[in-house]
């Protein structure tokens, strides 16, 4: 069963830094990998998704790399925003359906 | 277009009720999964549908949970007889079958049995 990692738990920046979130997944033999973002009380909202043959795809402020040899995946954040505050959660898939998700990452920007 | 629809919000209860959750997928979508997210377990895959047809419900934690979806727009999970330990927030995704779409999220149902 693939097992989906986050490294840190919980994370605290000053607004305008760059940020990196890190997942780490057991079974290279990955679809696909999604990040989600969830704010409090409310449901989770796909960000980006990374399809087994890319490196990385971007979307505004955010970048996601994923490199399978390593079972890794970056989510890089430019100049941070208080609005980005939330907690930001990695998915991969081996089948392209059925997702396995990590713990995520709470992250707080201060103002 | 409107969002993955579910209902209740919240649901309070006791323990030895029936509860029963529902979901309308986004429309055009074929394929759909019920989560259910706890703080120790975090986010964790129920069972999903393909064209209504059950998949995969190796994640049902027991017999008390059962799923349906009697056609493409509406599903339900059930849990009879609830227990305290099925206090959780559960979510409805739903997303095209083609392994190259997003999976949408609901806002989830926030169940309590007392």
């Amino acid at each position: 069963k693939q097992e989906v990692t986050q490294i840190p738990a919980a994370l605290s920046v000053p607004e305008g830094e760059n940020l990196v979130l890190n997942c780490s997944f057991t079974d290279s033999a990955i679809y696909n990998l999604q990040w989600f973002r969830q704010d409090p009380g409310k449901g989770l909202t796909s960000l980006l998704l990374i399809q087994s043959s890319q490196r990385e795809q971007t979307s505004g402020r955010l970048n996601a790399s994923l490199d399978k040899s390593s079972g890794r995946s970056t989510l890089y954040i430019a100049a941070s925003q208080p609005g980005d505050s939330a907690t930001y959660l990695c998915a991969v898939s081996n089948t392209g359906n059925q997702f396995y998700f990590g713990t995520g990452t709470s992250l707080t920007v201060i103002p | 277009d409107a969002g993955v629809i579910q209902s209740p919000r919240h649901e309070v209860t006791e323990m030895g009720q029936e509860v029963t959750l529902r979901c309308k997928p986004i429309s055009g979508h074929n394929s759909l999964f019920w989560y259910r997210q706890t703080m120790m377990r975090g986010l964790e895959l129920l069972i999903y549908f393909n064209n209504n047809v059950p998949i995969d419900d190796s994640g049902m934690p027991e017999d008390r949970f059962s799923a349906k979806m009697p056609n493409a727009s509406f599903s339900t999970l059930k849990i009879q007889p609830s227990e305290p330990r099925d206090s959780a927030v559960y979510f409805c995704a739903s997303s095209k079958t083609d392994g190259h779409q997003p999976q949408h999220f609901g806002d989830g149902t926030r169940l309590s049995i007392l």
